[in-house]
């Protein structure tokens, strides 16, 4: 039974749509994040949430909107998508807050190509 | 600007050998660091830590040194097996709480 499971794995659409990811946790974790791998494959943090609290948001464009309805889920809503969002992101949680020992649990990851 | 970077993108080693992986870091802040294992179509998995007030850590045949004056980190993995092969990313925690991610090496363990 996967840990943290994102939807979709493979996502290609056009510049200018609206697309979401989606993320749960089944570790009962209070804290969810958003990373974002980029073309130079650094692992960028965009988000995180604690308890469906907004904790972390980094200098990331608000065409990006996070919700987290529970703390077991955080999806990732992007409007007027842009060439530059093409990238893997990927959801992670652990079980305190501000990474702690810094021990992470990743999903899959979300392959997002925007043509 | 990257405050953690990993400058060798790729890695290749023979079975049974040593893999030394490194890592730069450029805030003397930081004061915990870890390294993740990544497989294709994974995601990333913590393997190991060190605290800033160690300069060694070592769980099986995975061992990281840390060199504070130098801001440096490695990871060694003694005898590499083909298994190993994958990226791997070195990682600081910053005053804030955030884990800094360097940007992977991919090793390639060669049976």
């Amino acid at each position: 039974d996967t840990a943290v499971s994102q939807t979709p794995k493979y996502l290609v659409t056009q510049m200018g749509n609206d697309k979401s990811i989606k993320c749960e946790q089944n570790l009962g974790h209070d804290t969810m994040y958003w990373y974002k791998q980029d073309s130079k494959k650094f692992l960028k943090i965009m988000f995180s949430y604690n308890n469906k609290e907004l904790i972390i948001n980094e200098t990331v464009p608000n065409r990006f909107s996070p919700k987290s309805p529970d703390k077991a889920h955080l999806n990732l809503h992007i409007n007027s998508l842009e060439l530059g969002d093409s990238a893997v992101y990927f959801c992670a949680s652990s079980p305190i807050q501000g990474a702690g020992t810094g021990e992470l649990f990743f999903g899959e990851g979300s392959r997002l190509t925007v043509l | 600007d990257q405050q953690v970077k990993q400058n060798s993108p790729s890695l290749s080693v023979q079975e049974g050998r040593i893999s030394i992986l490194n890592c730069d870091y450029t805030n003397s802040m930081f004061d915990y660091f870890l390294w993740y294992k990544k497989y294709p179509a994974e995601g990333p998995t913590f393997l190991i830590s060190i605290s800033s007030i160690k300069d060694k850590n070592e769980d099986g045949r995975f061992t990281v040194f840390l060199n504070k004056s130098a801001k440096h980190l490695s990871l060694h993995i003694v005898p590499s097996q083909p298994g190993d092969s994958a990226v791997y990313f070195c990682a600081a925690i910053d005053q804030g709480g955030k884990l800094i991610f360097g940007q992977g090496t991919e090793l390639s363990v060669k049976p």
